[in-house]
């Protein structure tokens, strides 16, 4: 049960380059989620999808873009990186069920450095 | 808005203490919380959830109640062991007039725990 997958696991990028962070989820949510964890900040949300179609922007989104490809898929794109998008970037996932209150469900994470 | 408040770290302990994380929080309406977990390394797996009023939520022996008369959800554990050494994360979402989709984070407490 492979939950939600996130690749690649790290990744060094020089200041300026560009890079697609993918995300897959198996278990048939409508909604999913990219943040970012820097130390001693917690968690902070970049874009959100809430179903299929729709994004929308978090509270640190830009230098950021999204696409939702399909209902599994949700990928991050930093199209010009800088070193202040050094992280730890999470995908997370949940059914979005405004009745059943259901959890997020996280990936393993990516470790992205910017040199 | 709404938002969560979690007491700062790092907390230290000695195997088979007790330990409490205090945990509070601001909504409109009748969120969920949630508690969950982060390793060294890894993602937040969800350790335990609560979804309306005196809800007690446990899992591995911790426990968490949902106070709505003092807007908490505190982490407990009886008797904790060098394994439970982790970051701690409070969460809601839901409530009235809110966007369902979206989940609030505390900060994070990390917790040490010596043998």
């Amino acid at each position: 049960n492979a939950g939600v997958t996130q690749t690649p696991k790290f990744q060094v990028l020089k200041t300026g380059q560009s890079m697609t962070l993918q995300c897959a989820q198996d278990m048939n949510h409508n909604s999913m989620y990219w943040y970012r964890q820097d130390p001693g900040m917690g968690l902070r949300l970049i874009y959100y999808s809430a179903s299929e179609g729709t994004t929308d922007k978090g509270e640190v989104p830009n230098g950021y873009n999204v696409s939702r490809l399909n209902k599994r898929e949700f990928s991050l794109r930093l199209e010009s990186a800088a070193p202040s998008q050094t992280s730890v970037y999470f995908c997370a996932s949940s059914e979005g069920d405004r009745v059943n209150n259901q959890p997020q469900h996280f990936g393993d994470g990516t470790r992205l450095s910017i040199l | 808005g709404n938002s969560v408040t979690q007491m700062e770290g790092p907390v230290t302990l000695s195997e088979e203490a007790f330990l409490t994380i205090n945990c509070t929080y601001t909504a409109t309406g009748y969120p969920s919380l949630f508690w969950y977990v982060q390793y060294p390394g890894e993602g937040l797996q969800l350790l335990l959830k609560a979804t309306k009023a005196d809800d007690k939520g446990s899992n591995k022996g911790f426990e968490a109640t949902y106070r709505k008369e003092t807007t908490s959800f505190h982490l407990e554990k009886g008797s904790v062991q060098v394994s439970d050494s982790a970051v701690y994360f409070c969460a809601l979402t839901g409530g009235m007039g809110y966007n369902f989709n979206k989940f609030y984070f505390g900060s994070g407490t990390k917790l040490n725990v010596k043998p």
